[in-house]
């Protein structure tokens, strides 16, 4: 059982690159979501999802698209790779947005853009 | 829409002090989760407390739920250097789909 799994652990995109950050689960959980964490300002929601076929924007949303084909994949797009982009990204996972058990983070992207 | 604000955004103690994290929301809550995240890690579920006054404790951590549903505190007995991170609290108000997160405090435990 090896719960959420992001891909790249690091990357490093020139700006205006695009690129997509994959991240899978395998407790076949509904709700998906995605985070970015930068220095002193906590979890910020990008994008979720609950349920194959079924995305929203969260807090954050402009640069970054996604798309959930499967229960399985949430893979988070970066359309145009700007400096201010250069964050750690989470992906998180859970039954249910009201899952008692919490969110099962992966273990991050850490994106610089130059 | 909804703010979730923790403080303090720092803590330093001597090992074998306690240490407490608040948590305040600007909207009534059906839900409060907490993380922890050690440095350079991501962040892992603690604990989520759901009822009006709720109070849960794991060893050396005990969490609280205010009355009205709007606030909550994570208080650590004893530090330990093992206790060091950020620790986040989020929130989900009612008709919410999703939890919001607080900005989190960071602990550091002198030995």
């Amino acid at each position: 059982n090896a719960g959420v799994t992001q891909t790249p652990k690091f990357q490093v995109l020139k700006t205006g690159q695009s690129m997509t950050l994959q991240c899978a689960q395998d407790m076949n959980h509904e709700y998906m979501s995605w985070y970015r964490q930068d220095p002193g300002m906590g979890l910020r929601l990008i994008h979720y999802s609950v349920g194959a076929g079924i995305t929203d924007q969260g807090e954050v949303p402009n640069g970054y698209n996604v798309s959930r084909s499967t229960t399985e994949d949430f893979p988070l797009r970066l359309l145009s790779a700007a400096p201010s982009q250069t964050s750690v990204y989470f992906c998180a996972s859970s039954y249910s947005p009201y899952d008692l058990d919490g969110y099962t983070f992966g273990s991050g992207t850490r994106l610089t853009v130059v | 829409g909804q703010q979730v604000m923790q403080i303090p955004q720092y803590q330093h103690v001597q090992e074998g002090e306690d240490f407490t994290t608040y948590c305040n929301s600007s909207t009534t809550l059906s839900n409060i989760q907490w993380y922890k995240q050690r440095p350079g890690g991501h962040p892992v579920f603690l604990i989520q407390l759901v009822k009006s006054g709720e109070v849960k404790k794991q060893k050396r951590l005990t969490f609280q739920f205010g009355e009205a549903k709007k606030n909550s505190s994570l208080h650590i007995t004893a530090t330990q250097t093992t206790d060091v991170g950020t620790y986040f609290c989020a929130g989900r108000s009612t008709n919410a789909g999703k939890s919001t997160f607080g900005d989190g405090t960071t602990l550091t435990v002198k030995p």
